[in-house]
């Protein structure tokens, strides 16, 4: 059983581009969670996603961040116009409904950098 | 969700125990603690996860006070492979998914 996919691994952009960074789950799962982890600190909740709902986005930057987990596909979280700012490693985990909520399975994480 | 509160690193040898506490005084009845692990440039791996007394699994054991203000994940002779961050997560099993990682605690296994 395959775990939590991510792509790219590493995802270099230049200010004022888009990132697109991709989750694929693990098989069976229908809870999708994205994180950022900036340099030297921890892990921050960013958004919480089931197919086709955005049921959590306490933790989404109001602008040019945004997220979607569709019917079919992987999720997808998007950052527009970057900065350098937007520079971290950003993890997605995924559980089945029937799980601890505490229990989550993480990828390995996208590290954007932003020059 | 209950603040935590654990070292921010700690050192130990090859072959040794290493016991690492979290203390979370203001845990409320619902609320279950939880390790995740983290190493280097990869994502967190779920641990153990416990309620009270002890929990015990093929990676470590989580010992609880009666009165659940702290909590001990003991790692049984460690190995290098184990020199990672350390997470203790304090919250309810059910209702909002969003996991809250702390500082953690930063272990280094000598040689």
């Amino acid at each position: 059983n395959a775990g939590v996919m991510q792509n790219p691994r590493h995802l270099v952009r230049r200010r004022g581009q888009e990132a697109r960074l991709r989750c694929s789950p693990m098989k069976g799962h229908s809870h999708v969670y994205w994180y950022r982890q900036l340099p030297e600190e921890g892990l921050k909740f960013m958004v919480y996603l089931q197919k086709e709902n955005i049921i959590d986005e306490s933790g989404m930057p109001k602008e040019r961040f945004s997220a979607e987990f569709p019917k079919e596909g992987p999720s997808i979280l998007r950052i527009q116009q970057v900065v350098r700012g937007d520079s971290a490693a950003y993890f997605c985990a995924s559980s089945r409904l029937a799980e601890s909520s505490y229990e989550q399975y993480f990828g390995p994480g996208t590290r954007l950098t932003v020059t | 969700l209950a603040k935590t509160t654990q070292p921010i690193s700690m050192d130990s040898y090859e072959g040794q125990e290493v016991n690492i506490t979290c203390s979370h005084n203001n845990i409320a009845t619902n609320d279950y603690i939880t390790w995740y692990q983290q190493f280097p440039s990869q994502g967190p791996r779920f641990i153990i996860q416990g309620y009270k007394t002890k929990v015990t699994n093929e990676v470590a054991s989580l010992f609880i006070p009666a009165d659940r203000k702290s909590s001990t994940l003991s790692l049984p002779r460690v190995s290098l492979s184990d020199t990672a961050v350390y997470y203790c997560l304090v919250g309810p099993d059910t209702g909002r998914r969003a996991l809250t990682f702390g500082s953690g605690t930063r272990l280094q296994v000598q040689p």
